[in-house]
């Protein structure tokens, strides 16, 4: 069956950085676009990052445009998101998700806990 | 950037009800338009994509209907395992944007 473990999740201070990865299984990793969406505590979803099949597409939100770096190693099947310049307000959970369509998020990780914190 | 609401925020409903969930977008967005379901602790779900196609392996008393800015969910029969958050989405254009959610309570 399809699965997505996200790692890499931490305690870090304001202005340092992570790296989150995301590992998966079940599916071919090369048919699809994959994301990284956030939920801060108590709140709603933002997309945060997407990158094509190729990874010669990616997309970024405006609040971690130049901080954040999307990419992917289609030969371990892996998805990663590098985290710069962290603040206080990228604290949330990290979903790592496949995308369907594309354009929607047809199944989903558990999440990895990020908290930025001095 | 496109914004999406949904009303109510919050419903408390029964076992058996019959639950309608709207979400509007602020400009049209054709049927480009997706809801998920997240109950506490867990990651989202997809349930329905591109406004109505029930994804595989979602019961059928989801369905979904609309298009252009107005769209809703609905759940026939509501059980006690759809007590959750749901979220719509909208892919139309970047930024994709979520709606706030729709809190389901048991009555």
């Amino acid at each position: 069956q399809v699965q997505l473990v996200e790692s890499g999740g931490a305690l870090v201070k304001p202005g340092g950085s992570l790296r989150l990865s995301c590992v998966v299984s079940g599916f071919t990793f090369t048919g699809y676009y994959m994301s990284w969406i956030r939920q801060a505590p108590g709140k709603g979803l933002e997309w945060v990052s997407y990158i094509s099949i190729g990874g010669s597409t990616v997309y970024y939100a405006d609040s971690v445009e130049g901080r954040f770096t999307i990419s992917r190693d289609n030969v371990k099947n892996s998805l990663y998101l590098q985290m710069n310049d962290l603040r206080d307000d990228d604290t949330a959970v990290y979903y790592c998700a496949r995308e369907g369509g594309p354009n929607w998020a047809d199944h989903w990780g558990q999440g990895t806990l990020v908290t930025v914190s001095s | 950037d496109i914004q999406m609401t949904q009303s109510p925020s919050s419903l408390s409903a029964s076992v058996g009800d019959r639950v309608s969930l709207t979400c509007r977008a602020s400009q049209t967005i054709n049927i480009h338009l997706h809801w998920y379901q997240q109950k506490r602790g867990a990651a989202p779900k997809l349930l329905i994509y591109e406004a109505s196609k029930l994804q595989s392996g979602v019961p059928s008393r989801f369905s979904g209907s609309g298009s252009g800015t107005d769209f809703n969910l609905t759940i026939s029969s509501l059980q006690s395992e759809d007590f959750a958050t749901y979220y719509c989405q909208q892919s139309y254009i970047t930024p994709r944007t979520f709606g706030q959610g729709t809190k389901v309570e048991i009555k």
